[in-house]
């Protein structure tokens, strides 16, 4: 089946750090990639869409500048959180539509808890 | 505006069974999801409706209404792993990617 890893599972870092996200499709190539970011007890919310070689599509209320997004192959894409501030804290969670198959198709991957202290 | 509406928690006994409803109101539609959840674990897909009926898939069933802008996920023959958040989630029609819209989900807890 289709797999999608998050790397690192969780992070803690310091406040004014930048810390990056990795997003990988293991086997099966993805056109386009979701980044969400859901806070305790709440649902998921889509930040931003990534499509492989092109400019990612933020979501209102979204800093782009905030959060970088890459989607420099058809199986990677990274989130980078620039100058994180605790309420920055949160579970990020990707998901990847393949290139080929049923166009609902979508797989998310494990998560990535980022602690900001 | 975009609104999906679930409850917020139930309970339910393990054995019987139990349906969760969600109700939207999006912009487009291009199918509905229902996906579950374990605390602080990604979502698993347990189903996809884009027309009207019901899907059955073992334990767990989706119905979806178009008109109404209505679906339910019922889980039968209840069994303690099946406590859990369980997400309905909308594909919106707006733009290439056709995203999806989540509702806040619904906490299920299961009895002995």
């Amino acid at each position: 089946g289709a797999v999608v890893s998050q790397h690192p599972s969780r992070v803690i870092c310091k406040s004014g750090t930048s810390v990056k996200i990795e997003c990988r499709s293991l086997d099966f190539q993805a056109t386009t990639m979701f980044w969400y970011r859901q806070f305790p007890k709440q649902s998921l919310m889509l930040m931003a869409t990534s499509n492989e070689g092109s400019k990612a599509t933020y979501e209102q209320g979204v800093e782009k500048d905030k959060f970088l997004i890459n989607h420099a192959s058809l199986t990677l894409s990274t989130l980078t959180v620039t100058s994180a501030h605790p309420e920055d804290s949160s579970f990020y969670i990707c998901s990847a539509r393949p290139a080929t198959g049923a166009t609902y198709e979508q797989y998310f991957g494990p998560g990535t808890r980022l602690t900001v202290t | 505006g975009q609104n999906i509406d679930q409850p917020t928690e139930m309970t339910a006994t393990e054995g019987a069974i139990v349906q969760i409803n969600c109700t939207y109101q999006t912009s487009g539609f291009n199918g509905l999801f229902w996906y579950q959840q374990h605390a602080g674990e990604a979502p698993t897909f347990l189903s996809y409706n884009v027309l009207d009926g019901l899907e059955e898939k073992g334990r767990f069933s989706s119905f979806l209404s178009r008109s109404k802008g209505y679906s339910y996920l019922l889980l039968k023959e209840l069994q303690m792993k099946d406590s859990a958040s369980y997400l309905c989630a909308v594909r919106d029609r707006g733009g290439a990617t056709n995203k999806l819209i989540f509702g806040t989900g619904t906490l299920l807890a299961v009895q002995p």
